[in-house]
């Protein structure tokens, strides 16, 4: 089956640094998605791709979907203390269609 | 997006019992997903709630362990039957509106004991 591989499975990066999260695929995805996660609350949409080579910003969030469809990545700038969480990408291959989900990358920012 | 609510939010039961988790939204959606996360693990998707029939099952998981009602297109519910202690997880409602995105509820956390 589809498989999304994310790593490593944990990040420690000092406040204001900057950092970049990858994710790649054996298969083809047509929408990629990347969340956030934090303790107690169910994940949060932070980025949506749809196209290949499509570049997108949230704030200081960059995402980018990969040429050959097959990866994805996640760039924060400046980090804060509240960046804290678990990122997790997600792809799918059509509207309604399930999505296959990364493993995560918890991220840790020291102050 | 849609605001999803989940009840309860945590739980804590003894083995043997069944837990009834809701999920409310509060607009009418086409896609509603109910996802399992195992500590420290992803999301792993349990099933697609199909409104006014039986829900799509994925690879491990069966009816008689976990049934899935979806009487309209805004509620759903996910049993936890006969539970043991390898069913600690935590439980998501998610949803898609003819859209490739997915919106997630807060989240069930499930303790068996």
């Amino acid at each position: 089956g589809q498989q999304l591989n994310q790593s490593p499975q944990s990040m420690f990066i000092q406040e204001g640094e900057d950092v970049s999260m990858n994710c790649t695929s054996s298969s083809i995805f047509n929408t990629w998605l990347w969340y956030k996660q934090e303790p107690g609350e169910g994940p949060v949409l932070l980025i949506a791709l749809y196209k290949a080579g499509e570049l997108t910003s949230n704030g200081r969030l960059t995402a980018q979907f990969g040429i050959t469809r097959k990866d994805s990545f996640l760039n924060i700038s400046a980090s804060i203390p509240s960046d804290v969480g678990i990122y997790f990408c997600a792809g799918n291959t059509g509207a309604n269609s399930k999505l296959t989900f990364g493993k995560g990358i918890t991220l840790s920012v020291r102050p | 997006s849609a605001v999803i609510s989940q009840k309860p939010s945590r739980d804590i039961c003894q083995r043997g019992t069944s837990l009834t988790i809701q999920c409310q939204v509060d607009s009418q959606v086409t896609m509603m997903f109910w996802y399992r996360q195992q500590p420290g693990q992803s999301l792993t998707l349990i099933a697609t709630a199909n409104q006014g029939s039986e829900a799509t099952y994925e690879s491990g998981f069966v009816i008689d362990k976990f049934p899935i009602s979806r009487p309209n297109l805004t509620f759903s519910t996910l049993t936890v039957s006969n539970m043991s202690p390898e069913d600690s997880s935590i439980y998501l409602c998610s949803v898609a509106q003819g859209s490739t995105e997915a919106f997630f509820g807060q989240g069930t956390r499930l303790t068996v004991v």
